[in-house]
C-alpha cells in the first residue's frame, strides 16, 4: 500500500505570496490532518478534515485554510505569507476520525518564505 | 493545560544501553498517548501507544510506562542501537474534543546512540 504523499516536497516563496500544498492520503483513509513543524514551536495541529468537512482547527490565523475533496485528497492554503510561516508542513491520514486512530504521516513539504 | 512537556531535549546513550524519555501532561481529559519516531527528512511514524487503563505496554525493545496519578508517561528503549538514533515525540489526545484526530505533541527528544 502506498504511503501518504505530499507535493511539492520543497517550496520557496516570498513574503505576501500565497501557497497551496497537497496531500494524498493512504488509499481508503478518509481523515486528513495537517501539522506545522518548526524548531521553535515543535509540531502544532493546524486542522483535520474528514469526509470533506473540517472537524477541528488549531490556533492559527485565518490565513491558513484547507479543504478536502471527495477522493479524500486534501490541500492547505496559506495566504499573505510571513517569514514565520517557514516550516515543515506535515500531512497525516487515518482510516477514520477519533482519538485512538493511528495516524500515518507523509514526508512533509518544506516551505521557505524569503 | 493543553501542553505536553517532554524531557530531556537531547540524549546520548551508548549502544546496548537504555534510553529513557519522559513526558508530563496537565489535561486529565487526555486518554491516548502515542509515541512517534522521526528520522531526518521523514515524517513521524507511530512507535507505540498506550491508554490510561494500563500502566505499562511493551512492544519489542520499546516500553511505555504510564503513571496516571502523576500524569506522567515515559518511553524506555532497551538495548539501544545506532539505528534508533532519531527524534522522539510523545503526544496526547482527548476524545472529548469532538472525537477528532488532533494530537498535542511534546517538544521532542533528539536521541543519539553511540556505537
Amino acid at each position: 500500500k502506498a504511503g501518504v504523499t505530499q507535493t511539492p516536497r520543497y517550496l520557496i516563496k516570498t513574503r505576501g505570496q500565497q501557497v497551496t500544498l497537497s496531500c494524498s492520503p493512504i488509499s481508503g483513509h478518509r481523515s486528513v490532518s495537517w501539522y506545522q513543524q518548526t524548531p521553535g514551536q515543535g509540531l502544532q495541529f493546524l486542522f483535520e478534515y474528514f469526509s470533506e468537512t473540517q472537524r477541528n482547527k488549531g490556533n492559527f490565523p485565518g490565513r491558513f485554510s484547507g479543504r478536502q475533496f471527495s477522493n479524500s485528497r486534501s490541500e492547505m492554503n496559506v495566504s499573505t505569507l510571513e517569514l514565520g510561516d517557514s516550516a515543515l508542513y506535515l500531512c497525516a491520514s487515518s482510516f477514520t476520525s477519533g482519538a485512538y486512530n493511528e495516524q500515518f504521516f507523509g514526508p512533509g513539504t518544506r516551505l521557505t518564505v524569503l | 493545560q493543553q501542553q505536553v512537556k517532554q524531557s530531556p531535549q537531547s540524549l546520548i546513550v551508548q549502544k546496548g544501553g537504555i534510553s529513557i524519555i519522559n513526558c508530563a501532561y496537565e489535561n486529565t481529559a487526555f486518554d491516548y498517548f502515542p509515541w512517534y519516531q522521526q528520522f531526518p527528512g521523514k515524517g513521524p511514524a507511530l512507535l507505540i501507544a498506550i491508554r490510561p487503563d494500563v500502566s505499562e505496554k511493551k512492544e519489542g525493545r520499546f516500553t511505555i510506562s504510564f503513571n496516571k496519578s502523576a500524569k506522567q508517561f515515559s518511553l524506555h528503549i532497551m538495548d539501544s542501537q545506532p539505528g534508533d538514533s532519531a527524534t522522539y515525540f510523545c503526544a496526547a489526545s482527548s476524545p472529548l474534543v469532538g472525537a477528532t484526530n488532533k494530537l498535542i505533541f511534546g517538544t521532542g527528544t533528539l536521541l543519539a546512540v553511540q556505537p
